[in-house]
């Protein structure tokens, strides 16, 4: 049981190329999320898809766009990219419903933008 | 708005020693989730609290929740090298609203 897959694992990119983040999940969950960590500042969600076909902002979301292709998978994608957006970027599933349980985490992207 | 505080953020404990870090939560809710991330890993589900007195426990980590006070507890008793992590604390909104996260609590057990 893979539950959430992330790719890549790591990426470079120089300021203003564009990258599409890919996540699965095999557990058949509805709700679909993607944050962003930084030292320091915890866990930041950008976007959620309570369900297959919606999507929803969350705390940071400008300079990201999402895409909830099917049940399985929601990526996020930089359009051009930027500095401030180096980070570890996650994205998690959960069951019931958007909070209804707990979350399960991918294991994670290292971006790095040059 | 909710907001979800977690203190300490660091901790440097002795092993052997017990300590408790705190979550405490600014509106109503009834469940609560705590993880552990262990560093250059993912988050991994510790515990997932769901009433008000709900206590859980897994070795030598006991989690409880008092939805009253608006406070969950993570208790370490006897802490050992291996709980060196960062653990978050994580509250449900209600509704159709993700959980809100604390920013973690970074252990550090050393000999």
């Amino acid at each position: 049981n893979a539950g959430v897959t992330q790719t890549p694992k790591f990426q470079v990119l120089k300021t203003g190329q564009s990258m599409t983040l890919q996540c699965a999940q095999d557990m058949n969950h509805n709700s679909m999320y993607w944050y962003r960590q930084d030292p320091g500042m915890g866990l930041r969600l950008i976007y959620y898809s309570a369900s297959e076909g919606t999507t929803d902002k969350g705390e940071v979301p400008n300079g990201y766009n999402v895409s909830r292709l099917n049940k399985r998978e929601f990526s996020l994608r930089l359009e051009s990219a930027a500095p401030s957006q180096t980070s570890v970027y996650f994205c998690a599933s959960s069951g019931l419903g958007t909070g209804r349980e707990t979350q399960y985490f991918g294991p994670g992207t290292r971006l790095l933008v040059l | 708005e909710l907001k979800v505080e977690q203190n300490p953020l660091f901790l440097s404990m002795q092993e052997g020693k017990n300590y408790t870090i705190y979550c405490n939560y600014s509106t109503t809710s009834d469940r609560l989730y705590w993880y552990r991330q262990d560093p250059g890993k993912s988050l991994e589900s510790l515990f997932v609290l769901l009433s008000n007195g709900a206590v859980k426990q897994e070795g030598r980590l006991m989690a409880s929740l008092d939805t009253k006070a608006r406070l969950s507890t993570l208790h370490i008793t006897a802490a050992v090298h291996d709980l060196s992590a960062t653990y978050f604390c994580a509250v449900d909104r209600g509704g159709n609203t993700p959980l809100v996260f604390g920013k973690g609590t970074r252990l550090s057990v050393i000999a």
